[in-house]
């Protein structure tokens, strides 16, 4: 089956230290994008990429560093500059950068950070 | 200021009554409007799109509405059942003056469908 795979589900970090999600997509589609959900607010766009090698920020990127090497794969770092990480991210792929055909999103990690 | 803003907040009804579900938005230039459905702990999925053109579009018990003249979109669930107990969000999107494709999110109504 197709679709975009988050891991972990869940993740715990200390204050201060960087932490790695991982998002890979088996869909074939040029554009990834990060989001951030948080209770009562929309989600909110961290970081995109539309192809392999390029990536933009979004409307929240400070804090946040993102690679995308391979077209199936955009890894997305909250580093210690990220003064509020405790949030639900979720990572999206769509075919045509999203004008008409719908994002498609994997199931979200929930990063905790004490 | 393009916003998206979706009412109620949230919801609750009996399995088999059925619900609207309304999506106000001040985004411009209008592109589309998109309801996902998000069980908790998982992403969002598509429901429906609607384009300017648009009225109404159906996909089984999920009808959306949309009136572009004043910049509203309701989602009616018909004959609810336990399983669309979920947050409903409404995402509009516009052609930026760069070219671009940006999506406005809503916060989301919160459904509880109870037995």
């Amino acid at each position: 089956d197709g679709g975009i795979t988050q891991s972990p589900k869940y993740l715990f970090r200390k204050e201060g230290q960087n932490v790695t999600l991982s998002c890979e997509q088996n869909l074939n589609h040029d554009a990834m994008y990060w989001y951030r959900q948080d209770p009562g607010q929309g989600l909110r766009l961290i970081y995109y990429s539309q192809i392999v090698n390029d990536f933009q920020k979004g409307d929240i990127a400070e804090g946040y560093s993102v690679s995308r090497e391979k077209k199936e794969s955009f890894p997305l770092t909250v580093t210690s500059a990220q003064k509020n990480p405790t949030a639900f991210y979720l990572c999206a792929s769509s075919a045509d950068r999203g004008r008409n055909s719908p994002l498609h999103f994997g199931n979200g990690t929930r990063l905790t950070v004490t | 200021k393009n916003q998206v803003e979706q009412s109620p907040q949230s919801l609750i009804i009996l399995e088999g009554k059925n619900c609207t579900l309304q999506c106000n938005y001040t985004v411009s230039p209008f592109s589309n409007l998109r309801w996902y459905k998000q069980d908790t702990g998982r992403g969002p999925v598509s429901l429906t799109i609607m384009t300017f053109s648009e009225n109404t579009k159906s996909n089984g018990r999920y009808t959306a509405t949309l009136d572009a003249d004043t910049k509203q979109s309701s989602l009616h669930i018909t004959a609810s059942q336990l399983s669309d107990s979920a947050s409903y969000i409404c995402v509009v999107t516009f052609t930026s003056s760069g070219g671009y494709n940006k999506l406005i999110f809503g916060a989301g109504t919160r459904l509880a469908v109870h037995p």
